[in-house]
């Protein structure tokens, strides 16, 4: 079966620090990964998808990115924190071209 | 562009009453048309998807929604609410020939159920 795993599940870093959140799929090949961010508990805003290694497409301009340094790895990166990086990021995958999307159990991050 | 509104912020229900959340869209061509649960704290669950076939889907713990072209809806159903189904819940769409971007799904802002006991 395809399982999706985040971590750290929880994490405070203070303004201006690095950031690595890292995602790992098992039990599929070559799925579509996705980066999202969740802001004060409700809508989800896109950051990125990867659709094979090393190919990264970046939805929205910020302060992060990501990387695909495995078939079933994605990491999303930032060399600098700022206070509105702060939110709830959840990694997905889907494995069919009309299929559903299937969530991590996220990545709280608080900056401070 | 495609675009998903869930007109309710908040639907409150007594238990043991139908609920209804309400999802309506707009995208190019056939819509592919999913829901999703979340719980505080938690990634987002898949409830069920319309891609083909019957307008009335079922999916877990009892949902259902019903798919209606005409209307550009698609709302979760439930007969009877329990308390645990209070949760987040988010309608998300994409188009059957969506390209570049487009072909990510599109969430709603999201519809807080709260059941009553």
């Amino acid at each position: 079966s395809q399982t999706i795993h985040q971590w750290p599940a929880t994490l405070v870093q203070p303004v201006g620090s690095p950031l690595s959140l890292e995602c790992t799929v098992e039990g599929t090949s070559n799925p579509n990964l996705y980066w999202y961010r969740q802001a004060a508990g409700r809508g989800l805003q896109l950051l990125f998808y990867s659709v094979g290694i090393g190919q990264i497409s970046s939805e929205v301009p910020q302060n992060l990115s990501a990387s695909r340094p495995q078939d079933r790895q994605f990491i999303l990166s930032s060399k600098k924190l700022l206070l509105s990086d702060s939110g709830f990021y959840l990694c997905a995958y889907k494995t069919f071209n009309t299929g559903e999307l299937f969530f991590g159990e996220g990545s709280r991050l608080t900056v401070l | 562009a495609q675009s998903v509104a869930q007109p309710e912020d908040q639907v409150n229900v007594a238990e043991g009453n139908p609920l209804t959340v309400k999802c309506t869209y707009s995208v190019s061509g056939n819509p592919y048309l999913f829901w999703y649960v979340q719980y505080p704290n938690r990634g987002l669950q898949f409830l069920l998807k319309y891609i083909t076939g019957d307008n009335l889907v079922k999916g877990s713990y009892g949902f259902e929604a019903e798919f209606n072209k005409s209307q550009t809806s698609f709302h979760l159903k439930k007969p009877s609410a329990l308390v645990s189904d209070s949760a987040l819940y988010f309608c998300a769409v994409r188009g059957e020939i969506s390209s570049g971007s487009a072909r990510q799904l599109t969430f709603g802002s999201g519809t807080q159920l709260t059941v009553l006991p």
